[in-house]
């Protein structure tokens, strides 16, 4: 039962343009999200998260769009830039227990 | 400052043997977490260690445990090894307890058994 899901397994975006990752969950009582990034042959690095009192969080060319009626969230990256270049996790909870990873998006940003 | 830790990077094993992986946390972190990483997919939640204590455990059967010491360090423990467990073991240290913003991964341990 995969509560989390990125459905799209690779995304490929110019340089200077939009990346925008998205991520599907299926159980309401989340209530707590995170990005995570993660570069080959190393561990997973946090990124952003959002609670789910709000519906946008800005970190830098990062932003974290939640629509709790729909149960997606977004990851937007603006400028995207080659170093971007990574797999992305998207990741829930429940009052901050028990973090439920998705299968992750693996982004190439084209120079 | 080391970042965290784990060994060995790379262990080979037969099923129905049992294996000891090791991390030892970002310094100043006080909690660890442990994930296996099938191929293909994202990293899934085992447990948590904080005070020395398991503290939150995510479905992985009772064949897996673990244990943290008082520097912080911890282990993980797989007894009656499946040809399912073979996948990569993240641990990952955080400043407390839930402080998922805070956790910084290892670099793994990949499993294999044959």
């Amino acid at each position: 039962d995969q509560q989390v899901k990125q459905n799209s397994p690779s995304l490929s975006v110019q340089e200077g343009r939009i990346s925008i990752l998205n991520c599907d969950y299926t159980n309401s009582m989340f209530d707590y999200f995170l990005w995570y990034k993660k570069y080959p042959a190393e561990g997973p690095t946090f990124l952003i998260s959002i609670s789910s009192i709000k519906d946008k969080n800005e970190d830098g060319r990062f932003t974290v769009f939640l629509n709790k009626s729909a149960k997606h969230l977004s990851l937007h990256i603006v400028p995207s830039q080659p170093g971007d270049s990574a797999v992305y996790f998207c990741a829930a909870s429940v009052e901050r227990i028990k973090l439920i990873f998705g299968t992750g998006t693996l982004l190439a940003v084209q120079p | 400052d080391a970042g965290v830790t784990q060994s060995p990077t790379h262990l080979i094993k037969t099923r129905g043997q049992q294996v000891t992986l090791r991390c030892s946390p970002k310094s100043g972190h006080d909690t660890v977490s442990w994930y296996q990483q099938a191929l293909g997919q994202g990293p899934q939640f085992i447990f948590q260690y904080y005070e020395e204590e398991e503290r939150q455990r995510g479905n992985f059967p009772d064949r897996f445990s673990g244990h943290q010491f008082p520097n912080y360090s911890s282990e993980l423990n797989v007894n009656a090894l499946l040809l399912g467990d073979s996948a990569l073991y993240l641990c990952a240290s955080s400043i407390r307890e839930y402080a998922w913003e805070t956790q910084y991964f290892g670099p793994g341990t990949r499993l294999l058994v044959l």
